[in-house]
């Protein structure tokens, strides 16, 4: 089973700053099968990025993800108000599981 | 609009049973993977079991492996997810969520919470 490793558990930002978020695998996910997910407090999560680096509709180009094999980022280039949040990847490429990171959370400073 | 409806929930005592359901709307349901992904109060989300659209493939966390039973009716464009042997660690929003054709999830219902307590 491959376990996902995020980090940091906590990142402190300020609007206009970039963030860098990583999600590190056991072992390496197929086919890059690496997605990114937003949540805010309340909400079910969002698809930011699917296949590691192709953003989903609808997400504004300050989202990235980059990486293969076990080390994967997402990098959100200016940070707005509204992406401070939970973020977590996922790993879908290789069963029989499909599990999560623990997660980031992005905090304003 | 893609919808996705969970219900089911409620309180129940350690050791019993509960189903959720899904109704989805608004997509060819039998054309998607579904699965279902809980999230425990203050926790990070957990991914509990998966489906394929034709019922033929089906995946499992090791926490709910034995335990959990995911199923479907494409006619009746349901998702179900029969839980027993009910711990208080499952306690949780199930979320059910549609399976991307291009991969990860591009949708997810409003969660059903399950509260397992005595």
């Amino acid at each position: 089973e491959i376990v996902l490793t995020q980090s940091p558990g906590i990142l402190s930002l300020s609007p206009g700053e970039r963030a860098i978020l990583s999600c590190r695998a056991s072992q390496s996910v197929g086919s890059n099968s690496l997605a990114w997910y937003q949540q805010k407090p309340g909400q079910a999560p969002s698809l930011l990025i699917f296949g590691a680096s192709s953003r989903a509709s609808g997400i504004p180009d300050r989202f990235s993800g980059s990486g293969s094999g076990t080390d994967f980022t997402l990098t959100i280039s200016r940070l707005e108000p509204e992406d401070f949040a939970m973020y977590y990847c996922q790993q879908y490429g290789t069963p029989p599981t499909h599990t999560f990171g623990q997660g980031t959370k992005l905090e304003l400073k | 609009e893609v919808r996705l409806v969970e219900s089911g929930g409620g309180l129940i005592q350690p050791g019993g049973s509960l189903r959720l359901s899904c109704a989805a709307s608004g997509f060819l349901f039998s054309s998607y993977n579904m699965n279902w992904v809980r999230q425990a109060p203050g926790k990070g989300l957990e991914w509990v079991a998966y489906i394929s659209g034709d019922s033929d493939t089906q995946y499992y966390a090791d926490s709910v492996r034995g335990r959990f039973s995911i199923s479907r009716d494409n006619g009746k464009k349901s998702l179900y997810l029969q839980m027993s042997s009910l711990r208080a660690e499952d306690t949780a929003i199930y979320y059910c969520a549609r399976t991307w054709l291009l991969g990860g999830i591009d949708y997810w219902g409003q969660g059903a919470l399950v509260t397992v307590s005595s």
